[in-house]
């Protein structure tokens, strides 16, 4: 069975332009968490989606959005990106959005701010 | 507010020896504690998972870990450490929304020869 899959691998933007991210979940999982990782330090979260609703928001700004779609994939958007956007974005899926359903991770997209 | 906190930065095992990483939480009820690991490159795999009963888990890769509630702790261990043990190994607490996991700064496992 596919794993979550995550595009681009890799991407670079200049301060100030958008980016988005997109992840499929495993098929099946109904839930889809984004987290934020930079380098050196462990995972931030930032959103949690389950059934196209927003379950859940990090401690960070109004730049970040995301969306769940019908299919339960999802997107991470970013505006105005800063030097300090740049880092690791994980996607996580999960059969439902509860803390006994465990997070399957992709292997994530790396963006480089300059 | 939860918080995880993982002691050792960077840990070198000899190959064939035992590991122990060590993990401390901080939540008011009973958490929910997991341990994952990273390869360089990689997303985050899941090695093994707290939630309820027998304070000792197995996991994944040989590895165990032991929830202490009177110590606030989820260490992980190993008794012989492989060269493709080396890795990145995270842990994490469930927030108490069951939103989100929350993270430790992660402990980088060197494996010698």
């Amino acid at each position: 069975d596919a794993g979550v899959t995550q595009s681009p691998t890799h991407l670079i933007k200049t301060r100030g332009q958008h980016v988005t991210l997109r992840c499929s979940p495993i098929s099946g999982h109904k839930s889809v968490s984004w987290y934020q990782q930079v380098l050196g330090q462990g995972p931030q979260f930032i959103f949690q989606y389950y059934e196209k609703e927003e379950r859940g928001r990090g401690n960070f700004p109004d730049r970040f959005s995301a969306r769940q779609f019908p299919n339960y994939s999802s997107e991470l958007n970013v505006n105005a990106l800063l030097l300090g956007d740049s880092a690791l974005y994980l996607c996580a899926s999960s059969l439902e959005a509860t803390s006994n359903s465990p997070l399957h991770f992709g292997n994530g997209t790396r963006l480089t701010v300059t | 507010a939860q918080s995880v906190t993982q002691p050792d930065i960077h840990i070198t095992v000899s190959e064939g020896a035992s590991l122990e990483l060590r993990c401390n939480y901080s939540y008011g009820a009973t958490p929910y504690l997991f341990w994952y690991v990273q390869s360089p490159g990689q997303g985050l795999q899941l090695l093994l998972k707290y939630f309820s009963g027998d304070t000792l888990v197995q996991g994944i890769k040989g590895f165990e870990a032991e929830f202490k509630r009177s110590q606030s702790s989820f260490n992980l261990r190993k008794p012989s450490v492989h060269w493709s043990d080396a890795a990145e190994y995270f842990c994490a607490v469930a927030n108490q929304a069951g939103t989100a996991l929350i993270f430790g700064k992660g402990t980088t496992l060197s494996v010698s020869s």
